[in-house]
């Protein structure tokens, strides 16, 4: 078990810029979710995968965030055109799923820094 | 939508005073979950509850689960040093989990 992988761990860039994170989840797990964090604050919910369907997404999250989970393996997060409010911690986590183990592992995070 | 708030916001403690956070939805949740964040670092979990009424203990934490399902506590015995950190509840909607606002623990030797 190598537990949930994020990459890169920080990223800084000009506002205006895209950006991508990539989530390697622990590889048995069905479930991946997707969550941002601003400092004393707790984990805000943004979205989540069942294997590759994106089934659920935060009606909060702008058209300028997109996540996909092709093949239902690694998970990317895009943000598009940033914002200086785009500044957080990106969080993954993984889970086997509901009515299995609803357990959450998170990752280290991606610190998100919008100049 | 869907609210999850923890009381209180801050508390610091003298090693060996007890502790314990509050945990209230907006609306009856399917299970609750707590987690562990120290400074730096990023959510562990801790457990989950499931049932209405259910209390759970783990060494000197005790994990409440409200009989209507909306709120939860976690209460620390004797805190030690190694409290420290903020401690967030996630209601569990089915779906997916609403993490709480989170308590910061400060232990005072």
């Amino acid at each position: 078990d190598t537990g949930v992988s994020q990459n890169p761990r920080h990223k800084i860039t000009k506002r205006g810029q895209n950006v991508t994170f990539r989530c390697d989840p622990i590889s048995e797990h069905n479930r991946l979710y997707w969550y941002r964090q601003t400092l004393g604050q707790g984990p805000e919910f943004l979205t989540y995968f069942q294997n590759e369907a994106q089934l659920e997404k935060s009606r909060l999250l702008s058209d300028r965030f997109s996540a996909e989970r092709p093949k239902g393996s690694f998970s990317t997060l895009e943000i598009q055109r940033t914002e200086q409010g785009d500044s957080a911690m990106y969080l993954c986590a993984s889970s086997l799923g509901f009515n299995r183990d609803e357990k959450l592992f998170f990752g280290s995070g991606t610190q998100l820094s919008v100049l | 939508g869907q609210q999850v708030m923890q009381i209180p916001q801050y508390q610091h403690v003298q090693e060996g005073e007890d502790f314990t956070t509050y945990c209230n939805s907006s609306t009856t949740l399917s299970n609750i979950q707590w987690y562990k964040q120290r400074p730096g670092g990023h959510p562990v979990f801790l457990i989950q509850l499931v049932k209405s009424g259910e209390v759970k203990k783990q060494k000197r934490l005790t994990f409440q689960f409200g009989e209507a399902k909306k709120n939860s506590s976690l209460h620390i015995t004797a805190t030690q040093t190694t409290d420290v950190g903020t401690y967030f509840c996630a209601g569990g909607t089915g779906n997916q989990f609403y993490f709480g606002t989170g308590t910061s623990l400060t232990v005072i030797p």
